[in-house]
């Protein structure tokens, strides 16, 4: 079963920061938090992943809170392109072959 | 950059009979995952494959079958069809341990109906 709870949809204004949050009470001390998105019926696309630092990269900044219960991946100006589904998914990340379990995810709708 | 191929793209089959699926992970990944998607829902975890063993298993019917090949592709076989295996099978690959991180990657997958 997913660890992580989203909430099912939301709406961000074209050009404005989307922020999508995850809670993930139960994570593991070893486990990583993992943000993928899914474009209507494309193949899901890494974001970005992180164990307890923020982490920033060319889509994406990932804020994961200190005690990493919760974190928030931030979209800093959404486009059209980006309306998908978003999933957050905790993950064991010590080089073995664990597989993703996603969960129900959020859809982000960007709007003109 | 190469990455997850995926084939045939599309693929209609009636009731009972038996298809197959390939997948081409990227180069130097050496474990495989399979997942599948049903219309309106999360893609589910059906199988992964490391080094050509068998390393997990999901909520994989016993009608499916799939194995990893010595240059690391994967097939997935599925026979006596039903209908409710019309959906959307995504094959995903990740870098050997101690790579610059293992993080999945997905292909665009293979939309298979049966009618």
């Amino acid at each position: 079963d997913a660890k992580t709870t989203q909430p099912p949809s939301m709406d961000c204004a074209e050009g404005r920061a989307a922020n999508l949050p995850c809670n993930h009470s139960t994570i593991s001390g070893n486990e990583y938090v993992y943000w993928y998105r899914q474009i209507h019926s494309q193949g899901p696309q890494y974001i970005i992943h992180g164990l307890k630092n923020n982490e920033t990269n060319e889509m994406a900044s990932l804020i994961i809170t200190e005690d990493r219960k919760s974190s928030t991946l931030i979209l800093p100006h959404a486009t059209l392109r980006d309306t998908a589904v978003y999933y957050c998914i905790v993950r064991v990340d010590q080089g073995g072959s664990e597989k993703l379990v996603f969960g129900k995810g959020t859809k982000l709708t960007v709007n003109p | 950059a190469a990455g997850v191929i995926q084939s045939p793209r599309h693929l209609i089959k009636e009731k009972r009979e038996t298809a197959t699926l390939k997948c081409y992970p990227i180069p130097r990944h050496d474990t495989v995952y399979w997942y599948q998607q049903g219309p309106g829902q999360d893609p589910q975890f059906l199988i992964s494959f490391y080094e050509k063993m068998q390393s997990d298993k999901g909520s994989i019917p016993d009608r499916f079958s799939a194995q990893q090949f010595s240059d690391y592709h994967s097939e997935l076989n599925m026979s006596s069809l039903e209908l409710g295996d019309s959906a959307l099978y995504f094959c995903a690959s990740s870098p050997p341990a101690g790579s610059s991180g293992n993080t999945i990657y997905f292909g665009e997958g293979s939309w298979l109906t049966v009618v």
